[in-house]
């Protein structure tokens, strides 16, 4: 069953600081991965999209990378702002499937 | 700009009346979805469409059914709401399964 793991569950961190988030996934086979991120009583927004053949993508002050062989990957936010204070939702889509995987999200405060 | 509309953001009703939820989306887009979220356990897919009077059970459909009359239009009803079925509901669209899923702002429906 192809599954989403995303850590941590949540994270605190004061504003101005790096952060870190992972997800590990095994879907098969694999198209592509998407950063999502959710800001408090809204939908949803895409943040980045990683291929197969990507190692890296960066958006402004987010960079993901993707290791395919591990299957693993990673969101990092450079010097936090209150604004990035949302939850962060890692879904991996399937070759051939209309529905993609989703993680169940790690949810960022940060602090002033 | 892509949009995805939700008839609701707020919603109280009472056990055992019927519930629609609409959702309407102007990009042409084939595929529709109907999501709950929860604390702690994410997104969880109800019910999808891929084409016009399409439907396909998700991981969750019990207590739900759906409704796609025309290509921008998807309703999700709730038959006999229960107080279980409190809940945010988002609605999204995508082109294919493997495209960025557009998101609603999202209906909290609280069942009394």
């Amino acid at each position: 069953k192809n599954q989403v793991e995303q850590s941590p569950q949540s994270l605190i961190i004061l504003e101005g600081k790096n952060c870190t988030l992972q997800c590990n996934y095994t879907v098969s086979p694999f198209s592509n991965l998407r950063w999502y991120k959710q800001d408090t009583g809204r939908g949803p927004v895409s943040l980045t999209i990683m291929t197969f053949s990507e190692n890296t993508k960066s958006n402004g002050r987010y960079t993901a990378t993707l290791d395919a062989d591990t299957k693993q990957s990673s969101l990092h936010i450079t010097a936090s702002q209150l604004s990035d204070s949302a939850s962060y939702i890692c879904v991996v889509s399937s070759g051939g499937s209309y529905i993609p995987t989703f993680g169940r999200g790690t949810s960022l405060i940060v602090h002033p | 700009d892509v949009k995805v509309t939700q008839s609701s953001r707020y919603l109280v009703k009472r056990t055992g009346e019927k519930v629609f939820l609409e959702c309407v989306q102007d990009m042409d887009h084939e595929n529709m979805f109907w999501y709950r979220q929860d604390p702690g356990l994410g997104l969880r897919l109800i019910y999808f469409s891929y084409d016009v009077k399409m439907k396909e059970k998700g991981d969750i459909p019990e207590g739900y059914s759906v409704s796609r009359e025309k290509k921008e239009r998807f309703s999700l009803i709730l038959e006999s709401a229960s107080t279980n079925q409190t809940s945010m509901y988002l609605c999204a669209s995508s082109l294919d399964g493997r495209r960025e899923q557009y998101f609603g702002p999202g209906t909290r429906l609280t069942v009394t």
